[in-house]
C-alpha cells in the first residue's frame, strides 16, 4: 500500500539557519504530494503541494520539489524564523479512494532565538 | 474564508460517558474525516464519509461510532468514553475530484478522566 517516511524529530535549529525535512514515500500509482503544518494547539494547514514530477511547490519561503526518480519531496527553507516551529506533515494523494491522503508521522521543529 | 469549524477546542469528560464531537464545513465538499492524533503516532484515521448517510471504517474505528445527516455535519460519538480515548481529535473535509488536499478544523482537545 501506499506509505510515507518522514525523517524523525524532534528538529531543533537556531534561527536563520537551513532548515531540510527529509520525506520519501511508496506508491502505486501516480502520486500527488504535500506538505502540511500544524501550530501549536491548531489542526493542520496545507502549505505547499506538488502534482507531477519536477513540480516545486512553495509558500512562506517553504518549498519542496517532487522528485519522481527518488521518490522524494523534501521540505526546505533558506532561513527559518522562531515562527516557524511547528510539526510538519508530508502526505501523498493517488486518487483512491477518492483522493484520500495518507500522512507521515511528522516531523517537530523547534526554532530558537 | 472557507473552513471546517469543530464545535469545542477543550472537553473534560467522565468515564462511561456518552461524547459527541460535532464537525461542520461550509465548503460543500462531499468527504469528511475524523482523525485522532498521539504523540508519536502521528495521524490515525478513525472514520469517513463519502457522502450523506454513508460511513467507512478507517485504521481504529474500535469504540467510535459517526453520524452523517446532512452533507455539512459529521458527528464523531464515543459511545462510552475511556481514559485511553484521551486525545486531540481531528475533522477535515475534501473534494471527492482532484488533489486539493485537505481541509481540517483546529481540533478538539478531549480528555476523559
Amino acid at each position: 500500500g501506499d506509505s510515507v517516511t518522514q525523517m524523525e524529530g524532534p528538529v531543533t535549529l537556531s534561527e536563520e539557519a537551513f532548515l531540510t525535512i527529509n520525506c520519501t514515500y511508496t506508491a502505486t500509482g501516480y502520486p500527488s504530494l504535500f506538505w502540511y503544518v500544524q501550530y501549536p494547539g491548531e489542526g493542520l494547514q496545507l502549505l505547499l503541494k506538488a502534482t507531477k514530477a519536477d513540480d516545486k511547490g512553495s509558500n512562506k519561503g517553504f518549498e519542496a520539489t517532487y522528485r519522481k526518480e527518488t521518490t522524494s519531496f523534501h521540505l526546505e527553507k533558506g532561513s527559518v524564523q522562531v515562527s516557524d516551529s511547528a510539526v510538519y506533515f508530508c502526505a501523498l494523494s493517488t486518487g483512491a479512494g477518492s483522493y484520500q491522503l495518507t500522512f507521515g508521522k511528522g516531523t517537530k521543529l523547534s526554532v530558537i532565538p | 474564508d472557507v473552513k471546517v469549524t469543530q464545535s469545542s477546542r477543550y472537553l473534560v469528560k467522565r468515564t462511561g460517558e456518552k461524547v459527541f464531537l460535532e464537525c461542520v464545513q461550509d465548503m460543500d465538499h462531499e468527504n469528511m474525516f475524523w482523525y485522532r492524533q498521539d504523540p508519536g503516532l502521528g495521524l490515525r484515521l478513525i472514520y469517513f464519509s463519502y457522502d450523506v448517510k454513508m460511513k467507512e471504517k478507517g485504521d481504529i474505528p474500535e469504540g467510535y461510532s459517526v453520524s452523517r445527516e446532512k452533507k455539512e455535519r459529521f458527528s464523531l460519538i464515543l459511545e462510552s468514553a475511556s481514559t485511553n480515548q484521551t486525545s486531540m481529535y481531528l475533522c477535515a473535509s475534501s473534494l471527492p475530484q482532484g488533489p486539493y488536499g485537505y481541509t481540517f478544523g483546529s481540533g478538539t482537545r478531549l480528555t476523559v478522566v
